[in-house]
């Protein structure tokens, strides 16, 4: 099948914790993107890489990091440097017909 | 900067009525346009997918129309049915195939 995936489904960070969400896909799409979506609120971009070992900051890329080592994979890091973490975060990967997403992650500071 | 409009921002309907929600865009110059599902916590489902050089794309009860000039697109949703309610988004890709602008989204309730 194929797809996006992305784990863990939910995750719990503590304050000054770094976290790491997981996106992978099977689809061969050079482009790959992270948005946060907040309560009522649109689809905000943090990062996108477009080929291999090259990444760009989207609008709100402070106190994220991201890594692009594999066209499959494109983990994001959510650093203790973000100072309000707690959001739906979803990756996609977009080819020529057109972008496709994962199911989501929610993190939730406690 | 491009911006993306989506209205109306919610909607209630009986079932069996046709719909049509609509998305703006301020620069005419994308690469396509993408409409979207989301089912609360989940993830966007793709709709249908207008390539610039496109008017329209059908897909079952649904029909996407472009208008490039007018910076519009329309969703039409024929004979509604209840698992329809979700929130729907639209999405502009430019035409240097780098930014993926959002809309904010118009949440629609079809009631049985």
């Amino acid at each position: 099948d194929g797809g996006i995936t992305q784990s863990p489904k939910y995750l719990f960070r503590k304050e000054g914790q770094n976290v790491t969400l997981s996106c992978e896909q099977n689809l061969n799409h050079d482009a790959m993107y992270w948005y946060r979506q907040d309560p009522g609120q649109g689809l905000r971009l943090i990062y996108y890489s477009q080929i291999v070992n090259d990444f760009q900051k989207g609008d709100i890329a402070e106190g994220y990091s991201v890594s692009r080592e594999k066209k499959e994979s494109f983990p994001l890091t959510v650093t203790s440097a973000q100072k309000n973490p707690t959001a739906f975060y979803l990756c996609a990967s977009i080819g020529y017909t057109g972008a496709f997403f994962g199911q989501g992650t929610r993190l939730t500071v406690v | 900067k491009q911006e993306v409009t989506q209205i109306p921002a919610a909607l209630s309907v009986p079932e069996g009525e046709n719909l049509v929600l609509n998305c703006s865009f301020t620069d005419s110059a994308i690469y396509n346009l993408q409409w979207f599902r989301q089912d609360p916590g989940k993830g966007l489902t793709s709709l249908l997918l207008i390539q610039s050089s496109q008017r329209e794309q059908t897909s079952g009860r649904l029909n996407a129309s472009l208008d490039k000039s007018s910076g519009r697109s329309t969703l039409y949703i024929a004979a509604s049915q209840p698992g329809d309610s979700a929130t729907y988004l639209c999405a502009v890709r430019d035409n240097y195939g780098q930014n993926f602008v959002f809309g904010p989204g118009t949440r629609l309730s079809v009631l049985p």
